[in-house]
């Protein structure tokens, strides 16, 4: 059972485009919302995270939008770069910053090109 | 040098063998985690500890153990590996109070023949 659902499982995105990324949870007890970003060969690194008590939290050029009622938040990667080319996971937990443990979502790749 | 290491880095083993994988830790955080990553299902929760005495269950423990040698050693053994068990494993660590960050070391590659 996916808790948290990610879409899309890939994505192309020419430079300088927008790039999104879409995720969808089930469990309204969720309260901390993270994106990380995951180059090949390397691990797993935290990009931004948003709580809900906010519709949006934006760092340089990514911006995540959140949506309480609809159970949906999203990145979104403005003026995309060939070295923005990674995997993104969005993730979910209890807790707020303190939580016991992360669910993630399945991943995007994205890939920007030059 | 990593703040989060784990040995192995790449292992191929045989169906029936027993394989442990390590990580290693100089952050000083008492929280640390071992995730399984597999194409299309993402990072799933094997298993997770807060300090030396406390081990908890993830999702998908079954098949696997963990130990929790010291507050920075933290390892995870497939006691008689099975080919569903090929995928890229993590470790990650988090401090207390936690900031809302894990911090992930580079992955171990595990195939099961």
């Amino acid at each position: 059972q996916q808790q948290v659902k990610q879409s899309p499982q890939s994505l192309i995105v020419q430079k300088g485009g927008i790039s999104i990324i879409n995720c969808a949870y089930e469990n309204t007890a969720f309260d901390y919302f993270p994106w990380y970003q995951q180059f090949p060969g390397k691990g797993p690194a935290l990009l931004i995270a948003i709580r809900p008590d906010v519709s949006e939290k934006k760092e340089g050029r990514f911006t995540i939008s959140f949506n309480k009622s609809a159970k949906q938040f999203s990145l979104h990667i403005m003026d995309s770069q060939p070295g923005d080319s990674a995997t993104y996971f969005c993730a979910a937990s209890k807790g707020g910053t303190g939580f016991q443990k992360l669910v993630f979502g399945t991943g995007t790749r994205l890939l920007v090109s030059p | 040098d990593a703040d989060v290491t784990q040995t192995p880095r790449n292992r191929i083993t045989k169906t029936g063998k027993r394989i442990m994988l390590e990580c290693s830790q100089t952050k000083g955080h008492d929280r640390m985690y071992w995730y399984r990553q597999d194409p299309g299902l993402g990072l799933r929760l094997i298993y997770y500890s807060f300090d030396v005495k406390d081990i908890n269950k993830g999702e998908i423990s079954d098949g696997y153990s963990v130990s929790r040698q010291a507050q920075a050693k933290f390892s995870l053994s497939l006691e008689s590996a099975i080919p569903n068990q090929t995928a890229l494993y993590f470790c990650a660590t988090a401090g207390t109070p936690n900031t809302g960050e894990l911090f992930f070391g580079e992955g171990s590659r595990l195939t099961v023949l």
